[in-house]
């Protein structure tokens, strides 16, 4: 059972450059998410998607991208990296649709510095 | 705007204490209350309440909602080294919306 997989694990990155941190689950769930976790904070929310094609922004949006052409997939892409998105990255996903919320499914996170 | 508040911050106990941790929330179009713990990686899922009153138990870990003060706690009993962790509770709203507390942070002593 290999849920939800994130890679890389750890990354440094200088200021200025890009990368694309993957997300892939194989639950076959609808929805998936995209956060940030600052030392001593809760996690906040960067993007999310309903569906394969269906994208939205989250409270923490800026300098981010994201896609979602497959069900399984949802890379996040950062473009010109600045210090302040050094964090532990962590993408989750739950089935969705309508009633009570489910837990959400989490990767084991991407540990990114930017120097 | 939507929020969940979480105390203490942090604590530190002794093997064999109990511990009660709290939250508290506002979230709008309100569905269920989630705890989970984190340790070194991701976070791992608890316990997700819809109903007040009702307790829910694993173990040496219960926890409770009332809906109508908008607050929730998780008792662990028996402390044990491993329960030292990072607790997060997570107030969920609408179909997709999760928002996270700051955490409580718990260290066990042996």
């Amino acid at each position: 059972n290999a849920g939800v997989t994130q890679t890389p694990k750890f990354h440094i990155l200088k200021i200025g450059q890009s990368m694309t941190l993957q997300c892939t689950q194989d639950m076959n769930h609808n929805y998936m998410y995209w956060y940030r976790q600052d030392p001593g904070m809760g996690l906040k929310l960067i993007y999310y998607s309903v569906g394969a094609g269906i994208t939205d922004k989250g409270e923490v949006p800026n300098g981010y991208n994201v896609s979602r052409s497959t069900t399984e997939d949802f890379p996040l892409r950062l473009e010109l990296a600045a210090p302040s998105q050094t964090s532990v990255y962590f993408c989750a996903s739950t089935k969705g649709g309508s009633g009570a919320n489910q837990p959400q499914h989490f990767g084991d996170g991407t540990r990114l510095s930017i120097l | 705007e939507d929020k969940v508040v979480q105390s203490p911050l942090s604590l530190v106990v002794h093997e064999g204490d109990t511990v009660t941790l709290n939250c508290s929330y506002e979230v709008t179009n309100f569905r269920s209350l989630l705890w989970y713990k984190q340790e070194k990686k991701a976070p791992t899922f608890l316990f997700m309440l819809t109903s007040s009153g009702i307790e829910k138990k694993s173990g040496r870990l219960s926890s409770i909602l009332d809906k109508k003060e908008l607050f929730s706690i998780l008792n662990i009993t028996a402390t044990q080294t491993g329960d030292s962790a990072i607790y997060l509770c997570v107030g969920t709203s609408g179909t997709y919306k999760y928002i996270f507390g700051t955490g409580t942070r718990l260290k066990v002593l042996a």
